[in-house]
């Protein structure tokens, strides 16, 4: 089975601290994603990455940034945490063999910016 | 652009009964589209996808999901809701894109459904 896990199921933060949440898969998948997730709103893509190094935007990545330096890692950087950036952060990985391609998530990262 | 419509926000149905949660979709092309269940504090599983073929499709947990083309809807379906089914349902859309990385995911705002005794 495919294991996604994401390094804090909770984390509480200060306006303007830098956070990171930080994503590893184990199945040797290629694409990683990470997303955002509020009621009333579905999930909302953030960064995605097919490769190391390389990284496209989503929809909604004003705010954020990313890295990926190895291929079962996927970190996502809020360099200046904001009360609007409270939520839930999904991270999300994939074979990368085309569309076809089921994402898999991990539990979730509940984040609480005061 | 795609998108995606789950237009209940709930749903209820009585344990034993069918259960049936909406998805409509707007894609230019052919889409790829699947189901996830979200349960309370957890991530998003997946239940099944249609990539082509065959429009019913079976997924995990007994669900079930028929792409119809020309109403662009895919709703998610069972013949008998359990209460253990009470949970968050997700639809989303792709579209494959050739060039970069262009498989992105557009989900639906998730419908909630809730199966009582």
């Amino acid at each position: 089975d495919v294991k996604v896990t994401q390094s804090s199921r909770y984390l509480v933060k200060r306006t303007g601290e830098k956070v990171f949440l930080e994503c590893v898969q184990d199945m040797d998948h290629e694409n990683m994603f990470w997303y955002r997730q509020d009621p009333g709103l579905g999930l909302r893509l953030i960064y995605f990455s097919y490769d190391v190094k390389m990284k496209e935007k989503g929809d909604i990545p004003e705010g954020y940034s990313v890295s990926r330096e190895k291929k079962e890692r996927f970190s996502l950087i809020l360099e200046s945490a904001s009360t609007n950036q409270t939520s839930m952060y999904l991270c999300a990985s994939s074979l990368g063999t085309g569309g076809t391609d089921t994402q898999y998530f991990g539990p979730g990262t509940r984040l609480t910016v005061l | 652009a795609q998108s995606v419509a789950q237009p209940e926000d709930q749903v209820n149905v009585a344990e034993g009964n069918p259960l049936t949660v909406k998805c409509t979709y707007s894609v230019s092309g052919n889409p790829y589209l699947f189901w996830y269940v979200q349960y309370p504090n957890r991530g998003l599983q997946f239940l099944l996808k249609y990539i082509t073929g065959d429009n019913l499709v079976k997924g995990s947990y007994g669900f079930e999901a028929e792409f119809n083309k020309s109403q662009t809807s895919f709703h998610l379906k069972k013949p008998s809701a359990l209460v253990s089914d009470s949970a968050l349902y997700f639809c989303a859309v792709r579209l494959y894109i050739l060039t970069g990385g262009g498989n992105k995911l557009t989900f639906g705002t998730g419908t909630q459904l809730k199966v009582e005794l």
